[in-house]
Formats: C-alpha cells, structure tokens, sequence
C-alpha cells in the first residue's frame, strides 16, 4: 500500500487566520481526497483533490473556505480559510489505488482557538 | 447520492465470543465495500473488502458478506481478542466515491 505522510500532524491556531496542510505519496496516485473527522464522529468527504484542475467538492464545503491544490500525483494541499473553532476537527488525506482500495493519510489535529 | 446505514453503534462482547456489525446501503450501483479499523487517535486501516461479484470474503478471524439483492453487507469477527477493540467503520463505493457509515464502537472484554 502507499505511504502517505500529512505535515503538520497537528496545530493550534487563532479565530481567522488559515492553515495549509500538506499530503505527501510515495507513488503516484490517481485520486487523492481530503476528509474532515470531527470527535467520535465518521469521516466526511470534503473533496476530491484533482491533479492540474479544480477540486470537486461535496455538499457543505466551498472553494473559498477550503481551497485545495494538486500539481502533480504525489502531492496536495487543503487549506482551512479563515478558521473559526467549528473548524476544530482531524482533517485527513486518502489515496486510491488502481484496485480502489483507500489508505488514509496519520491525519492533522486542528484546534482553533 | 449514497446512503449508508451501519448498526450498532456500540458493541460489547466477552473476549472469544463472535462480533457482528451490519451496514445498509441505498444505491445499488455501488460495487465496492470496504471496512475500516480506527484505533483511538490513529487513522482509519483499511481491514477488509469486497466486491459486488463475489458473496464472502474471509481473512483468518475477519470476514465479510454481501447481499446485493438486500443491499446489505456486514463484518464478521470471530474469537475477538481486546486488540479487536476499535471503531469500525463500512463504506460503500461507486466509481471513486466513497461513502461511510457512521462507525461502530467495538469493546472486547478480557
């Protein structure tokens, strides 16, 4: 299975500022995805992260408050925008691979404040 | 889109007993099913899976079944150990969604 590493692994940030978190693959991947786990709770899909276009997003979440980026098959970045504590949750990468199986990044612990 | 039950929510069973948690789903284009393993504080393990033409998988003391016609499929874990202990989660899949269900909180008691 892929290795997937998150940066940073967890962070505690102010009312209004932004974070980018990073996703790494050691190989290339078709689809990479951007999931948010809030405490006890399942894992809710914020996007697609699609390489050299726009994101697709789910229900419920925006281009201007979640903006991701893939420029090539092993990298991309979520961004949480101007962070309110609603935004406090475990935001974590997965990548397919060509059987479909999904392998999920260690996951970023954000706490804001 | 995908809907995807999963029952129970929590589950407690005697350490060597059998566990059993189900998960419905509503499209029936869905063809793959996942089933995950998340250990507090760590990211969800993918355990085990199946796909719409086959009926059971089975690996060592896991295994999963699949009623298409009922849209249903479920995790069977035999002679539970505490290390068993977890919240399991299923997922239905079309294409390259994902869908999961809300998880369920597995104690296994020495």
């Amino acid at each position: 299975s892929a290795v997937i590493s998150q940066k940073p692994s967890r962070d505690i940030c102010q009312r209004g500022t932004s974070l980018t978190i990073q996703c790494q693959v050691d190989s290339q991947v078709t689809m990479m995805f951007w999931y948010r786990q809030q405490p006890g709770q399942s894992l809710t899909l914020i996007a697609t992260a699609n390489q050299g276009s726009e994101a697709t997003y789910e229900s419920g979440f925006v281009i201007d408050k979640f903006p991701i980026s893939r420029p090539n098959l092993t990298f991309s970045t979520l961004t949480v925008s101007n962070m309110s504590p609603e935004d406090s949750s475990i935001y974590l990468c997965s990548v397919e691979d060509l059987a479909r199986e999904q392998y999920f990044g260690p996951g970023t612990r954000l706490t804001v404040t | 889109g995908e809907n995807v039950e999963q029952h129970p929510s929590t589950l407690s069973v005697q350490e060597g007993d059998s566990a059993v948690i189900k998960c419905t789903y509503s499209d029936s284009a869905s063809n793959y099913f996942p089933w995950y393993k998340q250990e507090l504080g760590k990211r969800p393990q993918l355990i085990i899976d199946i796909r719409s033409n086959v009926g059971e998988k089975k690996d060592q003391r896991i295994a999963v079944t699949l009623n298409k016609t009922a849209k249903h499929f479920s995790l069977h874990i035999t002679e539970t150990q505490p290390e068993d202990s977890a919240v399991y989660f299923c997922a239905a899949s079309i294409t390259d969604q994902f869908y999961f269900g809300t998880g369920t909180s597995l104690t296994v008691i020495p």
